[in-house]
């Protein structure tokens, strides 16, 4: 597509329920990235995928956290057991191989009430 | 973590000034990119730097990448009110073999405001 896209753009769940964000990267773009931003805050990252594979997940806050990529494309953040805390924008980027420049979708309001 | 530290954390406009804004670290970094965010919107990519010493212009907005490697800044000349929004910093890190870390390092962010 023209540009990244984000489904939903705004999620309320309960405490302790399961979510999935979605993210459709720009046609093309082997790289995809997930952010985090809380209020006031910079894009924290999480992970990114080169292809199908996470190339680095270290920014992933715990184990509740997970993400699939699985056709090189479109990618799910699935987060478990939800908490008030995980309450935040959820970002996507995307980026040409081997170009530093990623470009961003509108992001996922997730909030955990 | 890495820490990029932006300043200033937020700041008044009137139209037609020219504005400065800057991002340091204690590390050295291959890459810095500048995004502006409007309310409810991800990041739009204004400007990327690739070379120590690189001075790069997008319209009004130009940028330079610190010859230290370790900073980085935005100035924005004749300002208009579309201006206004959040401006961060973000770099990639240079890694110990010389390449970089895949991921992006987000400054804080600069919040740029109509002057009442």
């Amino acid at each position: 597509g023209a540009g990244v896209s984000q489904t939903p753009s705004n999620k309320v769940t309960e405490k302790g329920k399961y979510v999935e964000l979605r993210c459709d990267p720009i046609s093309g773009h082997t790289a995809l990235y997930w952010y985090r931003q809380s209020l006031g805050q910079g894009p924290e990252f999480l992970i990114y995928f080169q292809g199908t594979g996470a190339a680095d997940d270290s920014g992933l806050p715990n184990d509740r956290f997970f993400a699939v990529r699985p056709e090189g494309s479109v990618s799910t953040l699935k987060i478990q057991r939800t908490e008030r805390g995980d309450s935040a924008v959820y970002l996507c980027a995307s980026s040409q191989l081997r170009d530093t420049r990623a470009f961003f979708g509108q992001g996922t309001r997730l909030t955990v009430v | 973590g890495q820490q990029l530290n932006q300043s200033p954390q937020s700041m008044f406009i009137q139209e037609g000034e020219d504005v400065s804004m800057n991002c340091t670290s204690s590390s050295i970094f291959n890459t810095w990119l500048w995004y502006k965010q409007d309310p409810g919107e991800g990041p739009v990519l204004l400007i990327a730097l690739y070379k120590a010493g690189e001075l790069t212009s997008n319209g009004r907005l130009t940028a330079q990448f610190g010859i230290t490697r370790k900073d980085s800044f935005l100035n924005i000349s004749a300002s208009i009110p579309s201006d206004v929004g959040i401006y961060f910093c973000a770099g990639q890190l240079r890694m110990n073999y010389g390449g970089s870390q895949g991921n992006l390092i987000f400054g804080k962010g600069t919040k740029l405001s109509v002057k009442p």
